[in-house]
């Protein structure tokens, strides 16, 4: 069975930093690639950007290039997004996704809120 | 960017009907196209992929359809774990965007 693990809520200070994971299990991240989607309090989904944890290879989204960046671990089948500069509006769920064109299988998200 | 325009937002429906949310494309996607499901509180799922491929394990009263720029999902005889908000995506071209949702109700 595919897996996909977040841990916590995170909560960060406007400025600061935070960094994401999710472990996934049940599947070799090698063969895949890893999205990271945001959805705002009441609001739809967002596409943050994605990562190949075979080369490393990534894309954002235009809004999110200075502001988030993506990683991954292959040993330990991990990836990783840093959301840097935080700022109250980053406030939202985070998901993990897994999939190639589609998110065939999500994490179940992180709360991050920005507050001083 | 490729926009994503979903309709209706919200939808209000009774057990049993079956209920249509269509999702417009700012240029052809080729079919490259993919339906979600959330409910409150929970990660979104994946119920339909390449406009009409029913995802492992969803049940076979959604169907997706539509080709081009139009595509639509349908639910038939509506259950109660059908009420949730559904979004369209685009998985063409990154960036992969969402349409904005459409928040199905029970009447």
């Amino acid at each position: 069975e595919v897996q996909l693990q977040q841990y916590g809520a995170e909560l960060g200070k406007p400025g600061t930093s935070v960094k994401l994971s999710c472990k996934v299990s049940g599947y070799n991240i090698r063969s895949t690639y890893m999205h990271w989607v945001n959805q705002r309090p009441g609001k739809g989904l967002e596409w943050i950007g994605r990562i190949d944890p075979a080369n490393g290879n990534t894309i954002y989204a235009e809004k999110f290039k200075s502001k988030a960046t993506l990683t991954a671990d292959t040993s330990s089948n991990t990836a990783y997004m840093q959301l840097s500069q935080l700022k109250s509006d980053d406030t939202a769920i985070y998901f993990c996704a897994m999939g190639r064109y589609y998110f065939d299988y999500w994490g179940q998200g992180v709360m991050v809120t920005v507050s001083s | 960017d490729i926009q994503m325009t979903q309709s209706p937002a919200s939808l209000s429906a009774s057990l049993g009907e079956t209920v249509t949310i269509e999702c417009l494309a700012s240029e052809d996607i080729y079919d490259i196209l993919a339906w979600y499901q959330q409910k409150p509180g929970k990660s979104p799922q994946l119920l339909i992929y390449d406009a009409s491929s029913l995802h492992t394990g969803v049940p076979s009263r959604f169907s997706g359809s539509g080709s081009g720029t139009q595509y639509s999902l349908k639910i038939n005889s509506l259950q109660p774990e059908d009420f949730a908000s559904y979004y369209c995506q685009n998985g063409l071209s990154a960036p992969l965007t969402f349409g904005s949702g459409t928040k199905l109700e029970i009447k």
